[in-house]
Formats: C-alpha cells, structure tokens, sequence
C-alpha cells in the first residue's frame, strides 16, 4: 500500500541553525500537506502544496513539492525556539475518495 | 482554537472495559476522521465518516467502532480494551470528503487514554 517515510526522525539544532526535513511516498501523490504539533499539542495545519515543482514560504518556512509528487521538504532557516514541535508530512492521494496518509513526523528540538 | 472539540480529555479505566470518545466537528464541516497517536509514533488513520456515512477504514481493530450521527458529532467506542491501547486518539474534520483534494483538517485537542 502506499507509504509516506519522513527524515530525519530526530534532529537537534542549535538556535540560529537552519533545519530541514524530507518527506517521501512510494506512490505519485495529488498533493501534499504539512503540519507541526508542538510538545503536548495537536497538529496544526501549516500549508498544502498542489502542483509538481511548486515552492512555498511562510516566512522563515519552505515549502517544495518534488518534480514527480513523490517527495517534498521543509526547511526552516535560523531556527527559534518556538520552531520546537514535531513535523509531519501528510500526502494526498485521490481514489474513488480522497486519502491522507500522514509520515511519522519529525521531532525538532532547538537548543538556546 | 481549533473549533473542534474532544470529550473527554483525559481518560483512565481498566483493562476489558469499554469506553466511548465523542467529537464534535467545526461548524460546517462534514468529515471527521479518527487517529490514533501512541507513544512515540505518528499519525495512524483510524476511520473516516463523511455526513454520517462511513467513507474509509484505516488500521482500525475490530475491537474499536464509530458513528456519526445527523448532528454530525461523531463517536469512537473502544471496547475489550488492552493496554496497548493507551494512546492519544485525534478526531479532525473538513469541510469535504476530499480532505487530499482541497483543503486542510482541523484537529481536535485529543483524548488521552490510559488503559491499566
């Protein structure tokens, strides 16, 4: 069946650092989402991306959506400490309905 | 906030025992998708209702049922429960059945439930 995979599952910076996670699914997805659930929280939606190559940013947040709409990142550029939380990657696959398979997130912590 | 609502918060109850998890979308939204989040692991998709239909089954037990009702709150009974069953359970809705196609889930604060 169709598997979304997240790299790295940990990764500790130190304020100020840039921090970049991978998401990859085995199938051709319709679109991909992102969300960040921040310690003791519930995921939050941050942005969608739709078409191949696409590039997003939300301020210090970028968002890419792979050529073939298998793989995506994010990237954070001189993290804060209120970038802590986990990141997960949510593809989008449409069939006779619509389906979201989330990755297994990434956990970011950022060290003062 | 969210606006979407979990009852109840926090959960604690014995092994073999049934309990019941409600959820009540946004306004206006008529999906509402069931996780599972335990210790340490993501997301798992548990079962999607779309205006008080089933729509999609994930990895869900046998064990474990829901509804949605013509309110369209919806309920997650968990019954014969195990203590790997303890976990974090996410209810999340959107306007559509095509959460993929257009649009983003809200997500509930979550139920935390404790099986010992």
């Amino acid at each position: 069946g169709q598997q979304v995979m997240q790299i790295p599952q940990y990764q500790h910076v130190q304020e100020g650092e840039d921090f970049t996670t991978y998401c990859n699914s085995s199938t051709t997805l319709s679109n991909i989402q992102w969300y960040k659930q921040r310690p003791g929280g519930h995921p939050v939606f941050l942005i969608q991306l739709v078409k191949s190559g696409e590039v997003k940013k939300q301020k210090r947040l970028t968002f890419q959506f792979g050529e073939a709409k298998k793989n995506s990142s994010l990237h954070i550029t001189a993290t804060q400490t209120t970038d802590v939380g986990t990141y997960f990657c949510a593809g989008g696959k449409k069939t006779s309905y619509d389906k979201v398979i989330f990755g297994p997130g990434t956990s970011l912590s950022v060290i003062p | 906030d969210s606006g979407v609502t979990q009852t109840p918060k926090h959960l604690i109850t014995a092994t073999g025992q049934r309990v019941t998890l409600r959820c009540s979308p946004r306004s206006g939204d008529l999906s509402v998708y069931w996780y599972q989040q335990s210790l340490d692991q993501g997301l798992q998709f548990l079962i999607q209702y779309y205006n008080g239909e089933e729509r999609a089954k994930g990895n869900i037990l046998e064990r474990f049922s829901a509804q949605q009702f013509p309110d369209l709150h919806s309920e997650l009974n968990l019954s014969s429960l195990e203590l790997g069953d303890s976990a974090l359970y996410f209810c999340a809705s959107s306007v559509s059945s095509g959460w993929g196609a257009s649009n983003e889930a809200f997500f509930g604060q979550g139920t935390r439930l404790t099986v010992v």
